[in-house]
C-alpha cells in the first residue's frame, strides 16, 4: 500500500469539527484514499473515499490536496459517539479492495 | 440498512479443536473477506474470495485455514486445529464491487483458544 502517516491521537470538543490529517506522499495517480473507523473493537466502518475531488456524504467530508499527497477527514460536528480509531488507507489499484490497516488515529471527543 | 452478520459472537474452544466461523454477507455483494484483530493489535487481512475461489490470501492464512461459500448465502472460515495464537476477533466483510467499492464489515466473532 502507499504508505500513510497519521497522528497517533487527537482530541476534539463535542460539537466542534474534527479534522483528521493523513499524509500519503507516495500515492499513485489512480489510487483512491479510503477512510474507515473502528469504534471500540467493533467491525471497521466505512466512512468515505475519494480520488481527486473533495467528497462529502452524510458522515463526513474528505478534502484531498491538489497534489494528492495528503488528505483531511472532517467530521463537521463531532459527538461522543465519534470517539474511535480512524484509519486512512490507500490500497494499491491492482489489489482491488484488499485493505491494509495501520495503527490509525485515536480520536477522543470530549464533552 | 443491509448488514453483514456473523455468528457466533463469541466462541471458546480448546487448543487443537476445529472452529467454524460463519458470516452472511450483504445479499447482492460479490466479494468477500476475512480479517482478524488480535487484542490490542492492528486489523489484519486474511483472505479475499470471489467467484467461489480465493483471490488473495496473506501469509497468516496457512493450511490450517480454509474458506467456503457452501450455500450461496453463508461464507465460512474454518480453522482446523486451533492454536493459542489464533485467539482474536475475526471480522467478515463484503463488497459489491472491487476497485472503488467500500467494504462492509460485520461486528466480529471473538475466538478464545484455551
Amino acid at each position: 500500500d502507499a504508505k500513510t502517516t497519521q497522528p497517533t491521537s487527537m482530541d476534539c470538543a463535542e460539537g466542534r469539527a474534527a479534522n483528521l490529517p493523513c499524509n500519503h506522499s507516495t500515492i499513485s495517480g489512480n489510487e483512491y484514499v479510503y477512510w474507515y473507523r473502528q469504534i471500540h473493537s467493533q467491525g471497521p466502518q466505512y466512512i468515505i473515499h475519494g480520488l481527486k475531488n473533495n467528497e462529502t456524504n452524510e458522515m463526513a467530508s474528505l478534502i484531498i490536496t491538489e497534489d494528492r499527497k495528503s488528505s483531511t477527514l472532517i467530521l463537521p460536528h463531532a459527538t461522543l459517539r465519534d470517539t474511535a480509531v480512524y484509519y486512512c488507507i490507500v490500497p494499491p489499484r491492482e489489489y482491488g479492495n484488499k485493505l491494509v490497516f495501520g495503527a490509525g488515529t485515536i480520536l477522543r471527543v470530549k464533552s | 440498512e443491509p448488514e453483514v452478520t456473523q455468528t457466533p459472537s463469541h466462541q471458546v474452544t480448546q487448543m487443537g479443536q476445529e472452529v467454524i466461523l460463519r458470516c452472511v454477507p450483504i445479499s447482492n455483494h460479490l466479494y468477500f473477506y476475512w480479517y482478524r484483530q488480535i487484542l490490542g493489535q492492528k486489523v489484519e487481512f486474511l483472505v479475499s474470495f470471489y467467484n467461489n475461489e480465493i483471490s488473495e490470501k496473506s501469509e497468516i492464512f496457512d493450511d490450517q485455514f480454509s474458506v467456503e461459500r457452501p450455500d450461496g448465502s453463508n461464507f465460512t472460515l474454518k480453522i482446523r486445529s486451533t492454536k493459542l495464537e489464533d485467539s482474536a476477533m475475526y471480522f467478515c466483510a463484503s463488497s459489491e464491487r472491487t476497485l472503488g467499492g467500500e467494504l462492509f464489515f460485520g461486528e466480529g466473532s471473538r475466538l478464545t483458544v484455551l
